[in-house]
């Protein structure tokens, strides 16, 4: 079993759906957790960040569910500009990123 | 913010030739920085971890020998990948762990723009 599991997709989404995408994670001692954006041929960026209490920053809202070692992230709203890879990506022990295969979404006009 | 800067972004070169890659933390001091491999279509796979001022840490299965790392100062790591060989064609990216709170999360790492190695 991988690290961290994603479903590679692709998801395709007409403009202004709202699209969500999960992640799993094997290790329980993870102890942080993000999600990265990759646009095809570039390096991932910082999306956001996500906090046991979940949070929201603008469109996107995250969530994380220790019990069941999941985290999701929603996009409301879709816009073109959101088409990329996914990447879930878990801090563990150590400080060791672990990344998953990515989660492509193509938001369509 | 925090801002890492690789270089080359690109690269062709011969079969045998060695190439190096540098990354640089311009903004915050980076004793940690990692070098990762990207295949097509394929996620990033962590080759090393690079200490300033020790060894590396390879993970498994990348030769050390292969792909030299060193780590001089808190701001520079440096990739060289010896005697290269189309093989080696990949896209190679930098990140460097800024362990300044941003919020309430430290530990952030940022990634350079890569560098796409074609070995012909």
């Amino acid at each position: 079993r991988k690290e961290v599991e994603q479903d590679p997709g692709p998801f395709n989404v007409p403009e202004g759906a709202t699209v969500a995408f999960n992640c799993t994670y094997s290790n329980s001692a993870s102890q942080s957790f993000f999600w990265y954006r990759q646009d095809c041929r570039k390096e991932p960026k910082l999306l956001m960040s996500v906090y046991s209490s979940g949070n929201e920053d603008g469109r996107f809202t995250a969530q994380l569910n220790r019990a069941s070692q999941y985290i999701s992230l929603l996009i409301r709203d879709s816009k073109l500009s959101d088409s990329a890879t996914y990447l879930c990506v878990v801090n563990n022990a150590g400080n060791m990123l672990t990344f998953g295969g990515g989660t492509r979404l193509m938001v369509k006009p | 913010g925090a801002v890492v800067s690789q270089h080359p972004s690109w690269v062709i070169c011969k079969s045998g030739t060695s190439v190096k890659i540098e990354c640089r933390s311009l903004d915050f001091q980076a004793t940690t920085m990692f070098w990762y491999r990207q295949f097509p279509k394929q996620s990033l796979m962590l080759m090393a971890t690079s200490n300033e001022g020790s060894k590396a840490t390879y993970e498994q299965g990348v030769e050390k020998d292969k792909f030299l790392i060193n780590h001089a100062s808190l701001t520079l790591s440096t990739l060289t990948v010896t005697s290269a060989h189309p093989e080696d064609s990949s896209f190679y990216i930098c990140s460097a762990r800024d362990f300044r709170w941003q919020g309430i999360v430290k530990n952030i790492q940022y990634f350079g723009a890569g560098t796409r190695l074609s070995v012909l």
